[in-house]
């Protein structure tokens, strides 16, 4: 398997645009995770999935923010309208089960909100 | 809930020096643990694991043992080297039974630069 695949790897957009991140979790596995990287706060999850429907979006941090999983293939992180505070590294991971388990992270994507 | 602390960094040593990295945790469950390291510019990759206590996980020369009695898990290599430099997370995962979050609680990281 290829491991969890994100796109873009780079994203730079002007401060009001919407941006989509992209990702496709490895094949066979039923939990997908969405976390935000940033100096100041590190690590934060954002929302996961179970079997493509989500569990957890406690950690979204504004109305701003909305995620999907239309199958087990593929899931989206949109930001509508962007602001500079959103810049940060995205990571999305993905698990077969949740507890007990190591989770496997895509490479990220860098988003700059100028 | 849930927590995870680790040492902030950075954390610089010389080549060939002795790495400790300590890492303590809070759990409701009887958590499995993990340290993952993330290179430049990388997302993070599985480092070693453990799942019960007194359990040791190693890869790559790194060590961690699961100590119950003192909820810590830290990172220890005997001699590091500049490919190790990198930031390294400790992260809990909660048992299939019981209370507390699903998916990884992480540490804020630890950035180890090793010089030659």
């Amino acid at each position: 398997d290829a491991g969890v695949i994100q796109s873009p790897r780079h994203e730079v957009t002007e401060m009001g645009q919407e941006v989509t991140l992209r990702c496709k979790p490895i094949s066979g596995h039923d939990y997908l995770f969405w976390y935000r990287q940033t100096m100041m706060r590190g690590l934060e999850l954002l929302i996961y999935f179970n079997n493509n429907v989500p569990i957890d979006d406690s950690g979204m941090p504004e109305d701003r923010f909305s995620a999907k999983m239309p199958n087990a293939s593929f899931s989206t992180l949109k930001i509508q309208p962007s602001e500079p505070r959103d810049s940060a590294v995205y990571f999305c991971a993905s698990s077969f089960g949740a507890r007990n388990t190591e989770a496997f992270f895509g490479q990220g994507t860098r988003l700059t909100v100028v | 809930g849930d927590s995870v602390t680790q040492m902030e960094g950075p954390v610089t040593l010389s080549e060939e020096a002795f790495l400790t990295i300590n890492c303590t945790y809070t759990a409701t469950g009887y958590p499995s643990l993990f340290w993952y390291v993330q290179y430049p510019g990388e997302g993070l990759q599985l480092l070693l694991k453990a799942t019960k206590a007194d359990d040791k996980g190693s890869n790559k020369g790194f060590e961690a043992t699961y100590r119950k009695e003192t909820t810590s898990f830290h990172l220890e290599k005997g001699s590091v080297q500049v490919s190790d430099s990198a930031v390294y997370f400790c992260a809990l995962s909660e048992g299939a039974v019981g209370g507390g979050a699903d998916g990884l609680t992480f540490g804020k990281g630890t950035h180890l630069i090793i010089q030659p």
